[in-house]
């Protein structure tokens, strides 16, 4: 089966500066997505990654598919305290509908004042 | 944005009982929902995938006969923890997908069982 691996697995920044995110797998992966979970929370949605070389951003977050789609990275910039939580990378283990979605085991992120 | 609600937030039972968790699409139809235990400073584990109408699909060691899941109808799946036992204690999530098999995964805020 298809394994994430993320790095780091903690992080502790001071407000302002940036930080990336790495996820890795050994296989191509089929739909790259990013989520964000406070403790206790649910998962929020973050981004979709599809095709090679994809980058989205949304507000101060921005995330890249390499072009051989085996990697992504998360980028924060300036980050905030409401940046705090959990970051767990998901994809397909396959192209199908039946594929399932596997998550690597998260990056925790501190923001200090 | 979709919404999935999970219900209820927080269960504390004793051991022998059982609990069910409800996990409802609020504004999409969802083919198929899945449910996700987390161990504390874990990743989510997938349990089971759950399609409208048919049996949910288990994950190898998952006990299909403890965690039952029903997907009655297509806004509607629940998990039941039959025969609790402090070992099942976990933070259970459900998630659904809307829209094609691409389609990203919304997930309800997650069910803090705690059996005593």
């Amino acid at each position: 089966s298809q394994e994430l691996e993320q790095s780091p697995q903690s992080l502790i920044v001071q407000e302002g500066k940036n930080l990336t995110i790495n996820c890795t797998s050994s296989k191509t992966l089929y739909g790259l997505y990013w989520y964000k979970q406070k403790y206790g929370e649910g998962l929020i949605f973050l981004m979709m990654l599809q095709k090679g070389g994809e980058e989205k951003s949304h507000e101060k977050i921005t995330a890249k598919l390499d072009e051989k789609k085996q990697q992504s990275s998360l980028h924060i910039t300036a980050s905030q305290p409401s940046h705090a939580g959990t970051y767990l990378c998901g994809a397909f283990e396959g192209n199908s509908g039946y594929s399932t979605l596997t998550f690597g085991k998260g990056t925790m992120l501190l923001v200090s004042p | 944005g979709a919404v999935v609600s999970q219900h209820p937030s927080r269960v504390i039972c004793k051991s022998g009982t059982s609990v069910k968790i409800e996990c409802r699409s609020l504004d999409f139809q969802a083919t198929t929902m899945f449910w996700y235990r987390q161990f504390p400073k874990q990743s989510l584990m997938l349990m089971a995938t759950s399609n409208e109408g048919s049996k949910a699909t288990y994950e190898q060691g998952v006990e299909k006969d403890k965690f039952l899941i029903n997907h009655a109808s297509l806004t509607l799946s629940t998990l039941t923890v039959t025969s609790a036992h402090p070992e099942d204690s976990s933070f259970y999530i459900c998630s659904a997908r809307a829209g094609s098999e691409v389609s990203p995964l919304h997930f309800g805020n997650g069910t803090r069982l705690t059996v005593t």
